[in-house]
């Protein structure tokens, strides 16, 4: 199975600075047959679903603020968030679908300093 | 709108079962590939179980292999999870999730509550 790796478990950042969170799966998610990343960011606030935002590793869901941005190929992938604002305070994960299970990494919960 | 609505959680007792369904609306589920993924209370997210559009192919992780079973009928535009002799670590929220290779993993349902306990 493939293990998916978060760094930091937590953050704390100010408003207005950048939040980084780091992502390290144990094999490549790039299928070099299509050169695409096999791996999702999701923001979760408590109670309530997971909400995609960044797809094939860098591909911006609609209506996600363009502050946010994911990067990275094969084992190593960032999801950034250029300037922190109120409403971004929750518990990001990362998750591959290169192969099953899906797995997920442990979460990254991030809070204002 | 493109919905998902999970119903079937509640209480049940270890050995117990329980089916859970997912109906979608706003959208045609057998165009895509159908999860199940959940959240034990205060913990992370873990990947369950999917099928394919037609239901001909689905694997489980190991942890509910030989217990969960997942499915779909197309023409109630409904999935389901039957969950047998269930443990207290299956304790959580359930969630489905629709996947295509133009819209992976875009549309969560709001989750249904599982707890196994005596």
């Amino acid at each position: 199975d493939i293990v998916m790796t978060q760094s930091p478990d937590s953050l704390a950042v100010s408003l207005g600075e950048r939040a980084t969170i780091n992502c390290k799966s144990s094999q490549s998610l790039l299928l070099s047959s299509n050169n695409k990343n096999y791996l999702v960011w999701y923001q979760q606030k408590p109670s309530q679903p997971p909400k995609l935002l960044i797809s094939w590793a860098s591909t911006r869901e609609s209506g996600v603020p363009d502050r946010f941005s994911g990067s990275g190929s094969g084992t190593d992938f960032t999801l950034t968030i250029s300037s922190l604002q109120a409403e971004d305070v929750a518990v990001y994960y990362c998750q591959h679908h290169y192969n099953t299970p899906h797995t997920f990494g442990q979460g990254t919960k991030l809070g204002i300093k | 709108e493109v919905q998902m609505l999970e119903s079937g959680g509640g209480l049940v007792q270890p050995g117990g079962s329980l089916r859970l369904s997912c109906a979608a609306s706003g959208f045609t589920l057998s165009s895509y590939w159908m999860h199940w993924v959940r959240q034990p209370p205060g913990k992370g997210l873990v990947w369950v179980s999917r099928i394919n559009s037609d239901g001909s192919s689905t694997s489980y992780a190991d942890s509910v292999k030989g217990r969960f079973t997942i499915s779909r009928d197309n023409a109630k535009n409904t999935l389901y999870l039957q969950m047998n002799s269930l443990r207290a670590e299956d304790t959580a929220v359930y969630y489905c999730v629709r996947f295509s290779m133009t819209d992976p993993w875009d549309v969560w349902g709001q989750g249904t509550t599982v707890t196994v306990s005596s």
